[in-house]
């Protein structure tokens, strides 16, 4: 099946640091990818949705300027946090479709553990 | 937003128990109902895509079944093994909706015991 891998896994930073995570298509051509978030004992919740080639589409409530995404290729769409508050602590998670597989059908990456000291 | 309801929230059984666990959503502007099996650390694994009233799905010693009209799904895993640990989300798509915005239940974990 299709794999989706992202980093980095984990990682820790001080209060008003950004950080940039990476998903990657590995077999696939991917022109819609999706970042999701989880706080502890909640759902995964749909943060933005990243199209290759333009702007991407974020869902209410969430700040496009806090949490930048680019889809500048086919396999990549990176999320920035920027100036990461412990607010923003929480388990970042990306999707994406392979148009071969199935319309519905989505592909995750493994997540990134973000804690912001 | 819609709700999806996912229960038990953890289950711990012993090898070679069958098991099941179930899914509730909202039933309006239903499209499709998806089922993951997530380990720790690794990508939740898509096990299953239903979307038609009454589907039954199958994959080795884990079945799925669907009612659009109630709002349920459930899982059900026959002969379970320990490598079947993992948690179960299970997720709804609406009708029109974008094809990234699934609503997520909480998931249940499952422990199987040798």
């Amino acid at each position: 099946g299709a794999v989706v891998s992202q980093h980095p896994s984990r990682v820790i930073c001080k209060s008003g640091t950004s950080v940039k995570i990476e998903c990657r298509s590995l077999d696939f051509q991917a022109t819609t990818m999706f970042w999701y978030r989880q706080f502890p004992k909640q759902s995964l919740m749909l943060m933005a949705t990243s199209n290759e080639g333009s702007k991407a589409t974020y869902e209410q409530g969430v700040e496009k300027d806090k949490f930048l995404i680019n889809h500048a290729s086919l396999t990549l769409s990176t999320l920035t946090v920027s100036s990461a508050l412990p607010v923003d602590s929480s388990f970042y998670i990306c999707s994406a479709r392979d148009p071969l597989a199935g319309v519905e059908k989505l592909f995750f990456g493994s997540g990134t553990q973000l804690s912001v000291l | 937003i819609l709700n999806v309801e996912q229960s038990p929230q953890s289950l711990h059984v012993q090898e070679g128990d069958s098991t099941n666990f179930t899914c509730s959503f909202p039933s309006s502007n239903f499209y499709a109902l998806h089922w993951y099996r997530w380990e720790t650390a690794k990508s939740p694994e898509a096990l299953f895509v239903m979307t038609l009233n009454g589907d039954e799905k199958k994959k080795g010693r884990i079945s799925a079944t669907l009612n659009t009209k109630e709002g349920y799904s459930y899982l059900y895993i026959k002969g379970s093994q320990p490598e079947d640990s993992a948690t179960y989300l299970c997720a709804r798509m609406n009708y029109g909706g974008s094809q990234g915005n699934l609503i997520f239940g909480k998931g249940t974990k499952l422990s199987v015991k040798p």
